[in-house]
């Protein structure tokens, strides 16, 4: 079991589709991070949540929305997605981000999404 | 932003130790280096962080040289559940970006 929880575990959408994930935390951690991972390959970063503001957005298309209600959860709205967006999907979350990557990163199991 | 470089793969036989290097050459002063495990279909886990020198946990140890320019991941007396990738980081001094590398795939056998 991890400390971060993500739901739902699998989803399967159309690309028409609008859909949420949702990423929760209660170890009082005010940094929030979006992953997303292929088959085989590392994760790679979308997006960061510092004291619920946006930090960081990698570049991100906007067919992907990030939402940080409170500093206890993060959601990742999805709209319009592809084919090629299909992948696992990793919530974490840290202390804070005054130290950055010096703060290890807790993370959740992800979001297995397939997108037809 | 530092880039990791570490082997695609090692093997390895259960009760051995297994050591996995990684070689992080453009690594800055403020800068520390951390190990993650992450398991199919699960998310990366902790294993270790380290500025300098050496550092042991109950999983594990991390030994980096003085330049710094390269760590050693330790895992004592592996066990056919130590079969994961394993990632190597090394810190964003604006503290803000994670950069995973490519990952080692360790496979245990019996």
């Amino acid at each position: 079991d991890t400390e971060v929880t993500q739901t739902p575990k699998h989803l399967v959408m159309g690309m028409t589709n609008k859909k949420s994930l949702k990423c929760e935390q209660h170890m009082g951690h005010r940094a929030m991070y979006w992953y997303k991972q292929k088959a085989k390959k590392p994760p790679e970063l979308m997006f960061v949540y510092s004291y619920e503001k946006l930090s960081i957005n990698e570049s991100v298309p906007s067919r992907f929305s990030p939402e940080c209600p409170n500093s206890s959860l993060l959601n990742l709205h999805l709209h319009a997605l592809q084919p090629e967006d299909s992948a696992l999907y990793l919530c974490a979350s840290s202390q804070d981000l005054g130290a950055g990557v010096n703060q290890p990163q807790h993370f959740g199991d992800g979001t297995r999404l397939s997108i037809l | 932003l530092a880039k990791t470089t570490q082997p695609i793969s090692m093997d390895s036989y259960e009760g051995q130790e297994v050591n996995i290097t990684c070689s992080h050459n453009n690594i800055a002063t403020n800068d520390y280096i951390t190990w993650y495990q992450q398991f199919p279909s699960q998310g990366p886990r902790f294993i270790i962080q380290g500025y300098k020198t050496k550092v042991t946990n109950e999983v594990a140890s991390l030994f980096i040289p003085a330049d710094r320019k390269s760590s050693t991941l330790s895992l004592p007396r592996v066990s056919l559940s130590d079969t994961a990738v394993y990632y190597c980081l090394v810190g964003d001094t604006g503290g803000f970006k994670t950069i995973f590398g490519a990952g080692t795939r360790l496979f245990v056998k019996a």
